[in-house]
């Protein structure tokens, strides 16, 4: 199925260092969405983004929605052990009908960080 | 609040077996819940999207007779994994949408020797 283009594929960092990962794609979507994977679980969702130009903040995390809303970016401050994991970011487009809710995943950014 | 809870976390069976996965969102209606795929070091593969009270609709490539998926309810979906084989083997994760955005369950992980 169709993916989005995310990048970097891998990060090694050092504890304390920002972090900045994009996704970028071919068509618009009208809701963006950050998440994160640990190994063996489930993806936790980060922010979500719901207006092109959005920039919304959770703690030391901060996203934005593109304003072509073809792309969105995550950006992590001040990197600490525990934010080692897999960070996906997901495109979706609102419509009738739930069919029309699913999601469509990039890659993912493997985040590694040294403490 | 948004809680999704999978059953079972891990599962190791034998080839030819059925296996059933649950998926419940316990503190809100879900209307749509869907099911994915995960292979190892890969992004998340939708298998399927099912609507409460109607048939699921299937992602192209996937088997639905292989795959089945029953939405009775509005809080518990359940995927059965038919006359299983090693190849089945993967990661299996479930998210529910109460509208917009998904919360997923911490998946299953299948085995089948």
């Amino acid at each position: 199925g169709q993916q989005l283009n995310q990048s970097p594929q891998s990060m090694f960092i050092q504890e304390g260092e920002d972090v900045s990962m994009n996704c970028t794609s071919s068509s618009i979507f009208n809701t963006w969405l950050w998440y994160k994977q640990d190994p063996g679980e489930g993806p936790v969702l980060l922010i979500a983004l719901y207006k092109a130009g959005e920039l919304t903040s959770n703690g030391r995390l901060t996203a934005q929605f593109g304003i072509t809303r073809k792309d969105s970016f995550l950006n992590i401050s001040a990197s600490i052990p525990s934010d080692v994991g897999i960070y996906f970011c997901a495109g979706q487009l609102r419509g009738s009908g739930g069919s029309n809710y699913k999601l469509t995943f990039g890659k993912g950014t493997l985040l590694t960080v040294n403490p | 609040g948004a809680v999704v809870s999978q059953h079972p976390s891990r599962v190791i069976c034998k080839s030819g077996t059925s296996v059933k996965i649950e998926c419940r969102s316990l503190d809100f209606q879900a209307t749509t819940m869907f099911w994915y795929r995960q292979f190892p070091k890969q992004s998340l593969m939708l298998m399927a999207t099912s609507n409460e009270g109607s048939k699921a609709t299937y992602e192209q490539g996937v088997e639905k007779d292989k795959f089945l998926i029953n939405h009775a309810s509005l809080t518990l979906s359940t995927l059965t994994v038919t006359s299983a084989h090693p190849e089945d083997s993967s990661f299996y994760i479930c998210s529910a949408s109460e509208n917009q955005p998904q919360h997923f369950g911490d998946g299953t992980r299948l085995s089948i020797l």
